[in-house]
């Protein structure tokens, strides 16, 4: 199956601080990328869908200036954290896609931890 | 609004076989897939279904029925590696991808 690289695995910083988070499509052009996070024990939860090219559609309720997404190219999106706080920590998951009717191929997440 | 439900919780005995509901409410329909989630990892594809009937692969099977807005998934001759949370998701008709709370399956010796 295709394959979606996650960068990092996992990633602890200060709070106040920034972090990025790759995720890339290494053999297929993702036309639509997600972002999703994962709290423990909680389901995923949608937090942005981008496509190549064009500006990130945020669901309700997560801050745009907050978690930056940029989706520069067809195998390439990162999601930046900015200003960094606690209980921004959390399980961060990429997904990918081809297009409407296939499945999402997953990165292999990014645990994040700010203290 | 959009739902998807399925167990928070299932127990089986290794070499059993177990059935794991998911039933769905939401707008447009365009396909339901079936993930599995270790801790702490990403979830991986196990099956996809947009026709009613089953669909086998090898020990997991997935059944759907878009007029009950119903499916399950059948994992037979359970091994301990399949303790696991199982995830459910329905694209809708936006073809987003709205997924339930997942069903912890716990497997005992």
């Amino acid at each position: 199956g295709a394959v979606v690289s996650q960068h990092p695995s996992w990633v602890i910083c200060k709070s106040g601080t920034s972090v990025k988070i790759e995720c890339r499509s290494l053999d297929f052009q993702a036309t639509t990328m997600f972002w999703y996070r994962q709290f423990p024990k909680q389901s995923l939860m949608l937090m942005a869908t981008s496509n190549e090219g064009s500006k990130a559609t945020y669901e309700q309720g997560v801050e745009k200036d907050k978690f930056l997404i940029n989706h520069a190219s067809l195998t390439l999106s990162t999601l930046t954290v900015t200003s960094a706080h606690p209980e921004d920590s959390s399980f961060y998951i990429c997904s990918a896609t081809t297009g409407a009717n296939t499945e999402a191929f997953f990165g292999q997440g990014t645990r994040l931890t700010v203290v | 609004g959009q739902n998807i439900d399925q167990p928070t919780e299932m127990t089986a005995t290794e070499g059993a076989i177990v059935q794991i509901n998911c039933t769905y409410q939401t707008s447009g329909f365009n396909g339901l897939f079936w993930y599995q989630q270790h801790a702490g990892e990403a979830p991986t594809f196990l099956s996809y279904n947009v026709l009613d009937g089953l669909e086998e692969k090898g020990r997991f099977s997935s059944f759907l029925s878009r007029s009950k807005g119903y499916s399950y998934l059948l994992l037979k001759e359970l091994q301990m590696k399949d303790s696991a949370s199982y995830l459910c998701a329905v694209k809708d008709s936006n073809y987003q991808l709205i997924w339930g709370a997942g069903t912890k399956l716990i497997i005992k010796p």
